[in-house]
């Protein structure tokens, strides 16, 4: 069975604060893909992100940077300088190929001025 | 690329009534569709998923007769809510896969069901 884990369900950061999101996750495939989705008070599903389990890079995307690390079964999220705008639901998930996909229980990030 | 619309965004109805929701594909063909509900400050609860011509897969707990999935073509997929109810009450959104191969989806923007 595939498991995500996001330990921390509510962060609060001020502006221009690097903050750091948390994802574990558990799976005996040996392909896999993780992501990272942003969800925005409209409700409206943001892809930020897919890795696939082959693929230990890092890799930094503006302001988002993420951290695989295979060996302890994390994909972290992090972002530089936090503005206002990063405030929303953060969700990280798991799926085998294209099948389907299992979400943490969310993040919450608010970025106060 | 890779655009995924539902209709309605939001929809009200009474007790009892059915809803059908869309999800279309816009820029691609969806090979699997996927619906999930999500409820207030909760995660993504995956509720089927469905193949364009074949019967959707319940995940369990979730009634079949109940809600409803047609996938007429790999651009278009339907989830109607039959007889609902406030409990049913909740925002749904499809998830669309393009790729065989690789994983991810592509989520509609959602549709926000209220039953009085």
């Amino acid at each position: 069975a595939q498991k995500v884990t996001q330990a921390q369900t509510e962060i609060s950061v001020v502006e221009k604060e690097d903050v750091t999101l948390d994802c574990v996750y558990e799976t005996r495939d040996t392909t896999y893909y993780l992501f990272w989705y942003k969800q925005p008070p409209s409700g409206e599903l943001v892809f930020l992100i897919r890795r696939n389990s082959f693929d230990e890079q890092n890799e930094i995307s503006g302001r988002y940077s993420w951290n695989f690390q295979k060996s302890t079964s994390s994909f972290n999220f992090t972002i530089t300088a936090s503005q206002v705008v990063d405030s929303a639901v953060y969700f990280c998930a798991l799926s085998k190929g294209a099948g389907k996909s299992t979400f943490g229980d969310g993040t919450t990030l608010t970025v106060k001025p | 690329g890779a655009v995924v619309s539902q209709h309605p965004s939001w929809v009200i109805c009474k007790s009892g009534t059915s809803v059908k929701i869309e999800c279309r594909s816009l820029d691609f063909q969806a090979t699997t569709m996927f619906w999930y509900r999500q409820f207030p400050k909760q995660s993504l609860m995956l509720m089927a998923t469905s193949n364009e011509g074949s019967k959707a897969t319940y995940e369990q707990g979730v009634e079949k007769d109940k809600f409803l999935i047609n996938h007429a073509s790999l651009t278009l997929s339907t989830l109607t809510v039959t007889s609902a109810h406030p409990e049913d009450s909740s925002f749904y959104i499809c998830g669309c896969s393009r790729d065989r191969i690789q994983g991810g989806q592509f989520f509609g923007p959602g549709t926000r069901l209220t039953v009085l």
